[in-house]
């Protein structure tokens, strides 16, 4: 069975621009979480989804958005980037049924 | 607010040796889980605790669960270099999301 998959694995942005992420999934699994990791934060919840309904959201402003298709693919967002926002952003594929919860490889976004 | 607390957060020890990490939490929860991450990489899921008194064991680590003391631990026998890693306890919330907070990490140093 294939892992979660993170597009793209690293990012390069400037100040001011927009970024999208986007997670794939294990198969079967419909529920879709992010998390931001910095040195400073550690890991810290962004949102959570489940058959494309946001089901809880963190405490980020909301230059953070994010939503997910029909085929549990989901894709999050973020605008205005500021330099605080360079981190490892990890989408976490979870399983309902053992309760598991698999972290996708990440994407590591640097903003300058 | 569920808060999660681990400790030490940073541990030295001799490869041979065995250790114990500690994770409290400050609220009732139905889900306790660790993972290892390596540097640069991202999180691999060690284990997953759903009841009371839930013990489990892969290889040298074992995690334990009290859920009346809000305790989580993980023991380390007979500590390997390759056991060198940071290790995360998250908590699950109740209420039917999938979110998780987790605890600052414990960096571990296995010295031959």
């Amino acid at each position: 069975k294939a892992g979660v998959t993170q597009t793209p694995r690293y990012l390069i942005k400037t100040r001011g621009q927009q970024v999208t992420l986007s997670c794939s999934p294990i198969s079967g699994h419909r529920s879709v979480s992010w998390y931001q990791q910095t040195p400073g934060q550690g890991l810290q919840f962004l949102f959570e989804y489940f058959s494309e309904t946001q089901r809880n959201k963190g405490n980020f402003p909301g230059r953070f958005s994010g939503r997910q298709f029909s085929n549990s693919r989901s894709e999050m967002n973020v605008s205005t980037l500021e330099l605080g926002d360079s981190a490892l952003y990890l989408c976490a594929s979870g399983d309902r049924t053992s309760y598991e919860q698999y972290f996708g490889p990440g994407t590591r976004l640097t903003v300058t | 607010e569920l808060k999660v607390e681990q400790n030490p957060l940073f541990l030295s020890m001799q490869e041979g040796k065995n250790y114990t990490i500690y994770c409290n939490y400050s609220t009732t929860s139905d889900r306790l889980y660790w993972y290892r991450q390596d540097p640069g990489k991202s999180l691999e899921s060690l284990f997953v605790l759903l009841s009371n008194g839930a013990v489990k064991q892969e290889g040298r680590l074992m995690a334990s669960l009290d859920t009346k003391a809000r305790l989580s631990t993980l023991h380390i026998t007979a500590a390997v270099h390759d056991l060198s890693a940071t290790y995360f306890c998250a908590v699950g919330t109740q209420g039917g999301s999938e979110k998780l907070v987790f605890g600052k990490g414990t960096k571990l140093t296995v010295n031959p």
